[in-house]
């Protein structure tokens, strides 16, 4: 099991660049979660999928952010015209998708907006 | 405000002590899981435990899920300790965890 995998582990993107970040959860995980990690703002909730369909994305910015899992193994996260407040750790989790399942991390991918 | 408080915010420790970190949330939970990050490292589950107590190695887990609480204690600590604990609770009719700012522990020798 190689648990959660999200590449690129690092990613610099310059102002008003796009950025996209690749989730593939653990293997019989039903649910895949988005997080962001911040010095500022700690941890937060962005989104959440359960058996590729969107459930909640109460934690997105309105604007410039999207998120899709076209497939079950695999899940994305785009940021469009990146700007430098969103420079951040970006985590993804998944979860056997059991109602308040535990909740598996990657390693996160650090995105730098220059 | 922050629905999930953690205290102390830092912790330094030599080698061999006891240690007690605490989790207060203000918003009705159904879980509570307890993280370990290493420096630049991923998030690490150390327990999910929704009430009652749990222990792996050195460590203890207590959920007091009705008086809204919960614990992690480090028995004789070590240098590999060191790093940052997380608590996250489950809100009731979500999903996304709930993390507090976590709590910073430095153990020397």
């Amino acid at each position: 099991n190689a648990g959660v995998i999200q590449t690129p582990r690092h990613k610099v993107t310059g102002k008003g660049q796009e950025a996209t970040l690749w989730c593939e959860p653990i293997s019989g995980h039903s649910a895949v979660f988005w997080y962001r990690q911040t010095i500022v703002q700690g941890l937060e909730f962005l989104t959440y999928f359960r058996n590729q369909a969107p459930i909640d994305d109460s934690g997105m910015p309105k604007e410039r952010f999207s998120a899709q899992m076209p497939n079950q193994s695999h899940s994305t996260l785009k940021i469009q015209s990146t700007q430098p407040q969103d420079s951040a750790v970006y985590l993804c989790a998944s979860s056997l998708g059991t109602e308040y399942a535990e909740q598996f991390f990657g390693p996160g991918t650090r995105l730098t907006v220059l | 405000g922050q629905q999930v408080q953690q205290s102390p915010a830092s912790l330094v420790l030599q080698e061999g002590e006891n240690a007690e970190l605490q989790c207060n949330f203000s918003s009705t939970a159904t879980r509570l899981q307890w993280f370990y990050q290493h420096p630049g490292g991923r998030l690490v589950s150390l327990f999910y435990n929704p009430s009652g107590t749990k222990h792996t190695g050195r460590l203890t887990s207590t959920t007091v899920t009705n008086e809204r609480r919960g614990s992690l204690h480090i028995s004789s600590s070590q240098t590999t300790d060191s790093g940052t604990y997380f608590c996250a609770i489950d809100r009731r009719y979500a999903q996304g965890l709930t993390f507090g700012l976590g709590t910073r522990v430095s153990v020397f020798p």
